[in-house]
């Protein structure tokens, strides 16, 4: 079956510092992966996604997000925050097998003047 | 390209009820998911569409949900006698390919509350 983990249920980040948020996966094989952003109150939009190549995706409102196989991991960062961007943050896997989303819990993220 | 649309946004009930959701998926777009949100959780998935046929269930769905797609396009979710636990934020996705992983594009969702 396959899972994610989110480790850190909330992060506080001042405004203009960089940002990492961690995703760690269990995927039997190449998986397909996703970071999404929930406002409050707000459905899902979507930021990135990896699915092949390379292994550094960029997405849209400047975030990026780096695969890394042997880590089974899928980091979203960004070099410079900005007080819109607090909101909660998703991440999903996917994969051969499974046409559905396995979500993480997220992470509040909250920017700080 | 309007969007997934959920209707309503926002359902008060009581126990005991019925109360039923729409989802208008992006325009041809084949595939159309259910999730069921929680307050400090992820989604979780429910159900899954293929056109018409639904073609997944998740344990989650207990006999008393139901969904449908009759025409492939719009689809409706129904819970009956509702329960408290039953009290979450309800997403609908679409996404526009048969390949077996795509890009899920989701709604605002609808925000049921059962007293």
């Amino acid at each position: 079956a396959q899972s994610v983990t989110q480790p850190d249920i909330h992060i506080t980040v001042s405004e203009g510092a960089s940002l990492e948020l961690r995703c760690n996966y269990s995927y039997g094989a190449t998986p397909y992966l996703f970071w999404y952003v929930q406002s409050p109150g707000q459905g899902l939009q979507l930021l990135l996604k990896y699915f092949s190549g390379d292994t550094l995706v960029q997405g849209i409102k400047g975030f990026e997000a780096e695969f890394k196989r042997s880590q089974s991991s899928f980091n979203l960062r960004k070099p410079s925050v900005h007080w819109s961007d607090a909101a909660e943050y998703f991440c999903a896997v996917g994969g051969s097998g499974y046409s559905t989303l396995t979500f993480g819990k997220g992470t509040m993220l909250l920017v700080s003047p | 390209d309007t969007g997934v649309s959920q209707d309503p946004r926002h359902k008060i009930t009581k126990r005991g009820q019925n109360v039923t959701f729409r989802c208008d998926p992006i325009s041809e777009h084949n595939r159309l998911y259910w999730y069921r949100q929680t307050l400090g959780q992820g989604p979780e998935f429910l159900t899954y569409f293929q056109n018409e046929a639904q073609l997944e269930k998740s344990r989650l769905l207990s006999d008393r949900f139901s969904a449908e797609r009759p025409k492939g396009s719009f689809s409706t979710l129904e819970i009956q006698r509702t329960e408290q636990g039953d009290s979450a934020m309800y997403l609908c996705a679409s996404s526009p390919t048969l390949v077996v992983v795509d890009t899920q594009y989701f709604g605002p969702g609808t925000r049921l509350t059962v007293l």
